[in-house]
């Protein structure tokens, strides 16, 4: 079973729209919860922490949900430049970190 | 300044050869790490080193020996490589865990490897 589940997409949308990405995560003693982003032939970036309480940043907002063992990430008002792939993460024990399969997403003029 | 850097970005070898990749961070960081990306883009950790110890060896072949001489280098050695190998292998480090619990993972530009 893999530490942490992801759909793959692709999602498709308009400029302007609001997309949610969501992962599960399978070990309930993980302790620190993140979304990168990973552009095409990059290395993955940090695009936010996920805090318990939830978190925003500017069109981002990220929310986890320790009892379910869910995450989620919600783009407002999405730019062509959101295009990427959305990679959940979890970290364990403090120093291991666990990938999601990443979502893909393709903002459209 | 690069943060996380390693050599080579891109390597062709034929099967059968050995081949060597360096991973050096400037960060001051007591962790670092080996990721393995396959063509379906899922990012697998493979070896995780803390001050120069290993911690993680994900089920890795090995033909696959990881060597830290100190805790600012991580280098992956992998002898006898096979079609399968063909991937984009990441270094990453972070800071120990401390009072900080959300400490991220910096990565490296990646290492493109094509075995033939």
């Amino acid at each position: 079973r893999k530490e942490v589940e992801q759909d793959p997409g692709p999602f498709n949308v308009p400029e302007g729209a609001t997309v949610a990405f969501n992962c599960t995560y399978s070990n309930s003693a993980s302790q620190s919860f993140f979304w990168y982003r990973q552009d095409c032939r990059k290395e993955p970036k940090l695009l936010m922490s996920v805090y318990s309480s939830g978190n925003e940043d500017g069109r981002f907002t990220a929310q986890l949900n320790r009892a379910s063992q869910y995450i989620s990430l919600l783009i407002r008002d999405s730019k062509l430049s959101d295009s990427a792939t959305y990679l959940c993460v979890v970290n364990v024990a403090g120093n291991q970190f666990y990938f999601g399969t990443g979502t893909s997403l393709t903002v459209i003029p | 300044d690069t943060a996380v850097s390693q050599t080579p970005k891109y390597l062709v070898t034929q099967m059968g050869n050995d081949k060597s990749i360096k991973c050096e961070q400037n960060l001051g960081h007591d962790t670092m790490y080996w990721y393995k990306q396959d063509s379906k883009k899922f990012l697998k950790i493979m070896f995780s080193y803390n001050n120069k110890e290993l911690i993680i060896n994900e089920t890795v072949p090995n033909r696959f020996s990881p060597k830290s001489p100190d805790k600012a280098h991580l280098n992956l050695h992998i002898n006898s490589l096979e079609l399968g190998d063909s991937a984009v292998y990441f270094c990453a480090s972070s800071p120990t865990r401390t009072a900080r619990v959300n400490t991220e993972a910096f990565f490296g530009q990646g290492t493109r490897l094509t075995v033939v």
